[in-house]
Order: C-alpha cells, then structure tokens, then sequence
C-alpha cells in the first residue's frame, strides 16, 4: 500500500506552544522510528516502537519531548513548551520485524519555532 | 555503543565517473546489517543498498556497489557512471541482527556536477 505518511509537513510554532507530529507507518509494519534532523545535519535518534511499547527511549533530549503509538499503527511525537533549538526536521520510519530490517522513511516534518 | 564515522562531509564527481563515500563502524558484534541511504534536496530518504555482514561477497545494485571490509570495520559506497539525480546526502546506517536499532552516520554531501 501506500508509503510512511507524516503529518503537517511543516509546522511554525511561538516558542512555549505544544506541538504535536503524526506519523501513520506503513500497514503491517511493526518497528516505528522517530529521528530528528536539524539543518544540514544527520539523523539523531529519538525513540524507536517495537508494537505500541517502546524498548528504546534514550533517544529522547528532554522531558519535554514523548511518544506514544496506538497498536502497530499511528504514532504521535509531542514537544511541550517548545525552544527555538527545537527547530529541525522529525524524520518517521516503519520497518516490517520478519523479512528485510530496511526502515522506510515519511517525507518528514519541518518545525520552526518562532 | 555503535558508532558511524563517516570522514567525508562534502565530495564532487564529474558526470559519468566514479565516486567512492567512505564509511567506518564501532562494534563488537559479529551479526549486524550495514546500509546506505539516499536523502535527494527534497528530504526523502530512500534506501541505495544493503549488506548483511554474515555475507562476504559485496552487494551491489546497478551503478552502486559496496566495499565491505568487516575486518577492518570499514562499508564504502562505490557510485559508478554518476548521474545528476545522485546528487544528494548519502548517510551509512548501522544495525545489531535482532535489534531492529538503526544509528545513522553525519552524512556526505555528494555533488554530481555535469
């Protein structure tokens, strides 16, 4: 079906609001990831979902920043009282747990903070 | 910890030759996958090539190739007959067999000038 979807594409937010980034992975896939990617930069890990449980949240920079995932489908990454470094582009990926461990990226989220 | 090093932020290749991205990895597993993502200006990242280290012939697919050293922790990425559409970021990606933890490299800017 249909590629890792990411929604909006793009965000602008004042400094202090809460946002909230969607992704809806592909069907079927049970791994999903979230990366952070500031500008010209590489990806920086933020927290990866095994099902809806998270084997692996190091990857998050503070406690303003959480995820949940509903079952093996639509996960949400929320930043609280965002902070201008918080400016980046939120990178999405699923992979399927059987078969080949290749992640497949959404097109991404770009959140400016204002 | 793994770590990707990847020593070469920025590199540019003719059209039509050949160019070589490096990439070298920290790990004392034995059983792991090693990839190459594509990231073009429009920020899709797009999986190029895998190799799974179990494997000691090099995977290749169609102008791109890899040299796989696990000896020497090493996965360059062999572009050959570059084309326009090359010009991107190209990221290594490092993952333990089982884990489903992908960590990424910082990244070479590839520049295909015609």
């Amino acid at each position: 079906g249909a590629g890792v979807s990411q929604s909006p594409s793009n965000k602008v937010t004042e400094k202090g609001k809460d946002v909230e980034l969607r992704c809806d992975p592909i069907s079927g896939h049970t791994a999903l990831y979230w990366y952070r990617q500031r500008l010209g930069q590489g990806l920086e890990f933020l927290i990866y979902f095994q099902g809806n449980s998270a084997p692996d949240k190091s990857g998050l920079p503070s406690d303003r920043f959480s995820a949940e995932r509903t079952g093996e489908s639509v996960s949400t990454l929320t930043i609280q009282r965002t902070q201008q470094e918080d400016s980046a582009v939120y990178l999405c990926a699923s992979s399927s747990l059987t078969g080949h461990p290749d992640l497949y990226f959404g097109p991404g989220t770009r959140l400016t903070v204002t | 910890a793994q770590t990707v090093t990847q020593s070469q932020p920025e590199m540019s290749v003719q059209e039509a030759e050949t160019v070589t991205l490096s990439c070298t990895y920290d790990t004392s597993e034995n059983n792991y996958y090693l990839f190459w993502y594509k990231q073009p200006p429009s920020r899709q990242m797009i999986l190029v090539i895998r190799q799974e280290a179990y494997k000691q012939q090099n995977a290749t697919e169609n102008r791109f190739s890899v040299n796989f050293q696990k000896a020497a922790k090493s996965f360059s990425l062999k572009i050959s007959d570059s084309q326009l559409g090359d010009t991107a970021m190209y990221f290594c990606a490092f993952m333990k067999h089982g884990n489903n933890d992908m960590r990424f490299g910082a990244g070479t800017r590839l520049t295909v000038k015609p």
